[in-house]
């Protein structure tokens, strides 16, 4: 069964450093987000990408975050200058179509900012 | 989308049905009512969506009361496997976000 994969797994960086998390959605999907779970807090929506554009995004997608679909298969979540409440898993989730009732995860990348 | 309330954990043993209830009294009309849930500190799944009637799957039931305003997801046999975080999300649209709350926390004992 096709799967999202994110890469890497676990992420450590230092205060200050830029990060790129990297997913990889369902191959014939067309909506693409990013939410995050602090330890022991709920899932946050952060964004979801459509046509090579965002089509929402949360408050705390502010511009320190960015997300691009360099290629046909990737989808990345910059985060320029990391902050210590970074910290957390990072979960990418794929749609296949506007009518998919599904979203499909992946299983995170865990960030941890020192 | 319409805020639901969850109870904040349940136990369940093992081969019986678990029973997840979820309160969603300001759903409007065009909100569907949908269960994901995660296991351990895994991605979300999706077990089951319904917008009135009553839904069934390999995983699971979803019974929604006929006012709208309450559902309930049934596991029918509940193994340890089933040991998760239970989210209840009312959402309009398709391809919107998904607003989780906290959840239920269902542990299945032997």
């Amino acid at each position: 069964e096709p799967e999202v994969t994110q890469t890497p797994s676990h992420q450590v960086t230092q205060m200050g450093q830029e990060v790129i998390l990297r997913c990889v959605p369902i191959s014939n999907h067309l909506y693409f987000y990013w939410y995050r779970q602090i330890l022991g807090q709920k899932v946050e929506f952060l964004v979801s990408f459509y046509n090579n554009e965002i089509s929402e995004k949360s408050e705390i997608f502010d511009d320190q975050f960015s997300v691009e679909r360099p290629d046909g298969s990737n989808f990345t979540l910059k985060i320029r200058s990391t902050k210590l409440e970074d910290s957390a898993m990072y979960f990418c989730a794929s749609t296949r179509s506007s009518s998919s009732y599904e979203q499909y995860f992946g299983p995170g990348t865990r960030l941890t900012v020192t | 989308d319409a805020k639901t309330t969850q109870p904040p954990s349940m136990d369940c043993a093992e081969g019986r049905a678990a029973n997840l209830p979820c309160n969603h009294s300001t759903i409007s009309g065009n909100e569907y009512v949908y269960w994901y849930r995660q296991i351990h500190s895994q991605g979300p799944q999706y077990i089951i969506h319904g917008l009135k009637n009553n839904e069934t799957n390999e995983m699971a039931s979803l019974i929604i009361t006929e006012d709208r305003k309450s559902s309930t997801l049934i596991l029918p046999h509940a193994t340890l496997r089933d040991t998760a975080v239970y989210y209840c999300i009312a959402r309009s649209g398709t391809a919107s976000k998904l607003t989780f709350g906290t959840g239920t926390r269902l542990q299945v004992t032997l």
